[in-house]
């Protein structure tokens, strides 16, 4: 049973510290996404790639987030330095045609 | 650009009672159309799509159907169960690109 995987699953930190979220997408997925999740925001798209290729990351503060895909097995979204308001559920998500799944979400609490 | 506006929640129902969840959306082209559903604590899933005109989509006792000519694709079920009770999302996509969510509509089942 294929899944997407994400580590870690839940994270506190303090302000100014540097956060790392990695996801493990189903193999042979070639699309991948993460999303933030806040009660106020819902669900936001933050970046995708395809075939490891950032295709949009609009949705992202270029000046703290960055995302990268070093590898087609992992995908990793970084926050430096991080800040109170970053505080949500950050999902990954893989895609095949006309499906996306989505791991099991890092919730991050930075104080 | 493409959107997805889905009524507000929260809706509460009563166990058995039925379930509609009215989901309209506006698309440049011809995309492929979602419901997911978000389980507490987890990530998102997929329930039922439909990639056509007409296309019913349907999974676990729920249904939704394509119509193109009221843009619309409400969910719907006969009788719903407490453990239904989740957060349900529709979307728009188009293959192997991102996929545009709406807001979420969060639903509650009494016993």
């Amino acid at each position: 049973d294929a899944r997407v995987t994400q580590t870690p699953r839940d994270k506190v930190t303090e302000m100014g510290q540097e956060v790392t979220m990695r996801c493990q997408p189903i193999l042979g997925h070639n699309t991948v996404f993460w999303y933030r999740q806040t009660m106020m925001q819902g669900l936001e798209l933050l970046a995708y790639f395809r075939n490891r290729a950032p295709l949009d990351d609009s949705g992202m503060p270029k000046d703290r987030f960055s995302a990268e895909m070093p590898d087609a097995t992992l995908a990793t979204l970084k926050i430096q330095p991080s800040e109170p308001r970053d505080s949500a559920v950050y999902f990954c998500a893989s895609g095949s045609p006309n499906e996306q799944f989505f791991g099991p979400g890092t919730r991050l609490t930075v104080l | 650009g493409d959107s997805v506006t889905q009524m507000e929640g929260p809706v509460t129902l009563s166990e058995e009672a039925f379930l509609t969840i009215n989901c309209t959306y506006t698309a440049t082209g011809y995309p492929s159309l979602f419901w997911y559903v978000q389980y507490p604590g987890e990530g998102l899933q997929l329930l039922l799509k439909a990639t056509k005109a007409d296309d019913k989509g349907s999974n676990k006792g729920f249904e939704a159907t394509y119509r193109k000519e009221t843009t619309s694709f409400h969910l719907e079920k006969g009788s719903v169960q407490v453990s239904d009770s989740a957060v349900y999302f529709c979307a728009l996509g188009y293959r192997d690109d991102k996929i545009i969510f709406g807001k979420g509509t969060r639903l509650h089942i009494l016993p």
